[in-house]
């Protein structure tokens, strides 16, 4: 069972554009949403976090979205750059705090 | 420094072996993971250990063995190698009671079952 689902699966985006990638959950005792970025050949990075005490939270280019009642966030990565190609993963965790549920992952490429 | 390290970075090997991945973090946390990548980078946690003492073993094969001799350290054994062994293991730590810590990965270990 899939508690965190992402999509899309692969998104294509050309520089300077915006990318968003979705995720939604189904455990209402999740209180932490954190998106992971992964170069290839490493391991993945913390990028932005959120709780659900908030709508959004922005931290330079990288937005995070939060829905409560429709158990739903989203990243939004302005003015995608080549740099930013990666894969992107979704998580969330509850008040234990020590389980991390990823989602299935998303591969970015921004064309230049 | 590197935060998390894991060594091998690749791991080549016949059906039916045993191996190890040996993973150490020197940001002082008390907890550490191993988390399995397949092909499709699907990330699945495996094992959790808080203070050398497991707190999550997943539903995972008892041929593979989580060891932690200290908080520092958490090597994963894996006994008669299999075909669907073959993965990324990524070794990561976080340091619990801050609610969902954040955790720092290692740079994983490609695991190839021939």
């Amino acid at each position: 069972q899939q508690q965190v689902k992402q999509s899309p699966q692969s998104l294509i985006v050309q520089k300077g554009g915006i990318s968003i990638i979705n995720c939604a959950y189904e455990n209402t005792a999740f209180d932490y949403f954190p998106w992971y970025q992964q170069f290839p050949g490493k391991g993945p990075a913390l990028l932005i976090a959120i709780r659900p005490d908030v709508s959004e939270k922005k931290e330079g280019r990288f937005t995070i979205s939060f829905n409560k009642s429709a158990k739903q966030f989203s990243l939004h990565i302005m003015d995608s750059q080549p740099g930013d190609s990666a894969t992107y993963f979704c998580a969330a965790s509850g008040l234990a705090g020590n389980m991390l549920t990823f989602g299935g992952g998303t591969r970015l490429m921004v064309k230049p | 420094d590197t935060a998390v390290s894991q060594t091998p970075k690749y791991l080549v090997t016949q059906m039916g072996n045993d191996k190890s991945i040996k993973c150490e973090q020197n940001l002082g946390h008390d907890t550490m993971y191993w988390y399995k990548q397949d092909s499709k980078k699907f990330l699945k946690i495996m094992f959790s250990y808080n203070n050398k003492e497991l707190i999550i073993n997943e539903t995972v094969p008892n041929r593979f063995s989580p060891k932690s001799p200290d908080k520092a350290h958490l090597n994963l054994h894996i006994n008669s190698l299999e075909l669907g062994d073959s993965a990324v293991y990524f070794c990561a730590s976080s340091q619990l009671g801050r609610g969902g810590g954040k955790l720092f990965f290692g740079s994983g270990t490609q695991l190839s079952v021939l």
